[in-house]
Formats: C-alpha cells, sequence, structure tokens
C-alpha cells in the first residue's frame, strides 16, 4: 500500500524556520516526482513546492520563493521542507503528494494526511 | 483569488446530477494542460477523483464524470448520495506563472 506520513509541523514565531519530512513506503520513492502543497485554515488549495525524481529540478510557489526549499533523500524515501522566515500566512495543513502523469499536467495522488504549520508570537 | 475559478457552492436532491465548472485562460486549461479533480471529504485529505479531464481511477464510482472544453472544465456527479457532500477542487498548469494551480473549490450540498 502506498503510504506518505508526514511530520515536523508545529507552533512557530513569526520569522523562525520549521523542516516538515515525509516518508514515503509502498512504492519506489525514487521513481517518483513529489510535491508539497498547504491548505490555510477554512480555505482552498495552494501549491507550494514541487521536486523531480532526482532532485535535480525544483519548483516554487511566488509566495513561498527564497524562503522554503524542497530536497529528497531517495536512499531514505523521504522527502523534506525546509521553511525559513516564516510568516502568519503560512499557517497552514502542509500535505506532501506523488505527482503522476501520463501524458499532459501532473497530478497529485496519493496525499499524506498532512502535517499542522502555524505561525504565530 | 484563484487562477481556476469555481463556484463557491452547488446543491442538489439525492439522485439528481450536478455539475461544478472551472474556468481557466488561456495560460492554462486554454493552453491545452490538462484538468484534474479532488474530493475532499472534512478533516481528511483532498482524494483523486478524475484525471487527465476525463478519466478515473480504479474506485471511484462511475458516477463522476469529467470533460474539457476551451479554457474550462466541469465534474458532472450524478445519481447524487448523501456522501457526495463535500469539498471538491479542480487543479492545472499555468504557464504564466509556470505553476500547478488549484480552483478555489466548491462545496456540495446534498439537499
Amino acid at each position: 500500500e502506498v503510504q506518505l506520513l508526514e511530520s515536523g509541523g508545529g507552533l512557530v514565531q513569526p520569522g523562525g524556520s520549521l523542516r516538515l519530512s515525509c516518508a514515503a513506503s509502498g512504492f519506489t520513492f525514487s521513481s517518483s516526482a513529489m510535491t508539497w502543497v498547504r491548505q490555510a485554515p477554512g480555505k482552498g488549495l495552494e501549491w507550494v513546492s514541487a521536486i523531480s525524481r532526482t532532485g535535480g529540478g525544483t519548483y516554487y510557489a511566488d509566495s513561498v520563493k527564497g524562503r522554503f526549499t524542497i530536497s529528497r533523500d531517495n536512499s531514505k524515501n523521504t522527502l523534506f521542507l525546509q521553511m525559513k522566515f516564516l510568516r502568519a500566512e503560512d499557517t497552514a495543513m502542509y500535505y506532501c503528494a506523488k505527482r503522476a502523469r501520463s501524458t499532459g499536467t501532473d497530478w497529485f495522488d496519493p496525499w499524506g494526511q498532512g502535517t499542522l504549520v502555524t505561525v504565530s508570537s | 483569488q484563484s487562477v481556476l475559478t469555481q463556484p463557491p457552492s452547488v446543491s442538489g436532491a439525492p439522485g439528481q446530477r450536478v455539475t461544478i465548472s472551472c474556468t481557466g485562460s488561456s495560460s492554462n486549461i486554454g493552453a491545452g494542460y490538462d484538468v484534474h479533480w479532488y474530493q475532499q471529504l472534512p478533516g481528511t485529505a483532498p482524494k483523486l477523483l478524475i484525471y487527465d479531464n476525463n478519466n478515473r481511477p480504479s474506485g471511484v464510482p462511475d458516477r463522476f464524470s469529467g470533460s474539457k472544453s476551451g479554457t474550462s472544465a466541469s465534474l458532472a456527479i450524478s445519481g447524487l448520495q448523501a456522501e457526495d457532500e463535500t469539498d471538491y477542487y479542480c487543479q492545472s498548469y499555468d504557464s504564466s506563472l509556470s505553476a500547478w494551480v488549484f480552483g478555489g473549490g466548491t462545496k456540495l450540498t446534498v439537499l
């Protein structure tokens, strides 16, 4: 069974840092591109960042560019999101998901259960 | 303001058919990028419902169907059931933003 398990969320002060992890199992992690998507409380989904299978390609939403860094350790089947200079508007549930594609645009499946990040003083 | 526009809410009676629209522009749906749909039950992670405009993953009932035309896409749900009452999101890619994008989400109410 494909499983994604996020961890690392918590309460952090504005300007602080946090590192999220996503442990993958049930599929060949090193062959799969991955992504992070967040959802602020009571709001919709927002794509945050994505990474290629090897980690050589990384992509960011404008809202987090320069503050967040996505990476992966294929030897440990783990995806990361390093978040710095956190703002109140970064408060959200953060989901990791596996990217998939046939011939066109990537879709995200499956998703982890999410880890909650709260930025507040 | 989401790049892809969805109605905030739709409703229908049990057994009826409803559609949820997803309107984009020439830099996303209109540029030929595929549209995918997700269902999110309260307190849970989103689940893939439709991929590549009109394909259902295994396990998704054939009551759910998708279509795409021009700069818009639609999710249709026929034979509405109480368990369908939840949130639905469309997703595509935008070449101007170089980003994957979501619609704002639609809450379906089964009357």
